[in-house]
């Protein structure tokens, strides 16, 4: 079983579509995060929660809304989407988000494509 | 702008030869750096890390170079493998911050 999972693999949506990214982490950490991965830019950091509370919101558009319902579940609903948010959208998550040694261990990511 | 840059998009290797990784950043605050591994349709794996106090860190074929006063850290690896073959990610913090990632190095290492 791998520590961070992430549902679904992929995902093609509408813009008019709402849907849901989910993530789920067994490795009883205390942070965890959205990553988005565009083609050929750096993993940009998009949400941090530490303890179910939202620390840091990378300027993200309000057409992604993150929830942290406890420690161990994270999501990333998306309603009204662009097609250049087309990307890969990986979460993370990590024993604490400050500090130093807080290695992030990612999901597999969900490949999402907005037609 | 990029506080975190890996110049070369891609590297290609003979197997069993060593690879170079080069990462360069611009944010003196970093103090911890990691490199993280990233095949296709998988999440980044970590690496290996270093704290700015040391100038290198050796984990089996993986060694990693700091160099503070250029801002400049390297992967090595030794001898190179075919399953060495993937997307490689530098990454810095300073304290009390996150990961910023650098663009990755598409490493392909040829039998």
């Amino acid at each position: 079983e791998t520590g961070v999972t992430q549902t679904p693999r992929h995902l093609v949506m509408g813009m008019t579509n709402k849907k849901s990214l989910k993530c789920e982490q067994h490795l009883g950490h205390n942070a965890m995060y959205w990553y988005k991965q565009s083609a050929k830019k750096p993993l940009e950091l998009m949400f941090v929660y530490s303890l179910e509370e939202r620390v840091e919101n990378n300027s993200v558009p309000s057409r992604f809304s993150p929830e942290c319902p406890n420690s161990s579940h994270l999501f990333l609903h998306l309603h009204t989407l662009q097609p250049e948010d087309s990307a890969l959208y990986l979460c993370a998550s990590s024993q604490d988000w400050r500090g130093l040694n807080t290695e992030a261990f990612f999901g597999q990511g969900t490949r999402l494509t907005v037609v | 702008d990029q506080q975190v840059k890996q110049n070369s998009p891609s590297l290609s290797v003979q197997e069993g030869r060593i690879s170079i990784l080069n990462c360069d950043y611009t944010n003196s605050m970093f103090d911890y750096f990691l490199w993280y591994k990233k095949y296709p349709a998988e999440g980044p794996t970590f690496l290996i890390s270093i704290s700015s106090i040391k100038d290198k860190n050796e984990d089996g074929r993986f060694t990693v170079f700091l160099n503070k006063s250029a801002k400049h850290l390297s992967l090595h690896i030794v001898p190179s493998q075919p399953g060495d073959s993937a997307v490689y990610f530098c990454a810095a913090k300073d304290a009390g911050n996150m990961l910023t990632f650098g663009g990755g190095t598409r490493l392909m290492v040829k039998p």
